[in-house]
């Protein structure tokens, strides 16, 4: 079972450069999550759809749009890149948006802007 | 403020020892998770636990929810189990928002 996936893995911006990161999920979840990891913090939830066809901000959405395209996808799109967007993008799913549900997570996107 | 606390940051410990991550919490929660980041980067969650105790494995997981405290375990442990350990909290006021902790790098010698 392939589980999450994210594409791609490893990029490199340019400052204000846009680009899409892509999450697909195989297991029928309801709900999927971005999240940012950067040194020293703990991972910060930017984005979240609870079902298909609804979106919420998170803790740090400034700077980023998201799209539930189906029930599968959950993609993140940063508009005009920043330094301060440099860091570890993973996407997560769970069958519910209620605490007793493991998040599966993608292995991550490296983002670099320079 | 909803906060997690994890301790110590980092730990060295040698082939066998048993290992303890503690965790705690600055109010109310619905449930704690326990996840593990290996060095490649991907997240596995370990356990969900709103109450007592849950075991796999090597992995043991406490939970002491007056005290808002969690603990997690490792007996006997291997340099495998080498990996950075995440606790998160299910806030009772969170909007279906999971508040992770910094993380504990654990480093098995062996």
């Amino acid at each position: 079972n392939a589980g999450v996936t994210q594409t791609p893995k490893f990029q490199v911006l340019k400052t204000g450069q846009s680009m899409t990161l892509q999450c697909a999920q195989d297991m029928n979840h309801n709900s999927m999550y971005w999240y940012r990891q950067d040194p020293g913090m703990g991972l910060r939830l930017i984005y979240y759809s609870a079902s298909e066809g609804t979106t919420d901000k998170g803790e740090v959405p400034n700077g980023y749009n998201v799209s539930r395209l189906n029930k599968r996808e959950f993609s993140l799109r940063l508009e005009s890149a920043a330094p301060s967007q440099t860091s570890v993008y993973f996407c997560a799913s769970s069958e519910a948006s209620i605490s007793n549900q493991p998040q599966h997570f993608g292995d991550g996107t490296r983002l670099s802007i320079l | 403020k909803n906060e997690v606390e994890q301790s110590p940051q980092n730990l060295t410990a040698q082939e066998g020892e048993f290992i303890t991550i503690n965790c705690s919490y600055s109010v109310g929660i619905s449930a704690l998770h326990w996840l593990q980041q290996h060095p490649g980067g991907g997240i596995v969650s370990l356990f969900m636990l709103s109450s007592g105790k849950k075991k796999h494995g090597r992995l043991i997981a406490t939970i002491n929810i007056q005290e808002k405290h969690s603990s997690l375990h490792i007996t006997a442990s291997h340099p495998r189990d080498s990996a950075v350990y995440i606790c998160a909290a299910w806030f009772e006021d969170s909007n279906y928002k999971l508040t992770f902790g910094k993380g504990t790098l654990l480093t098995v010698n062996p």
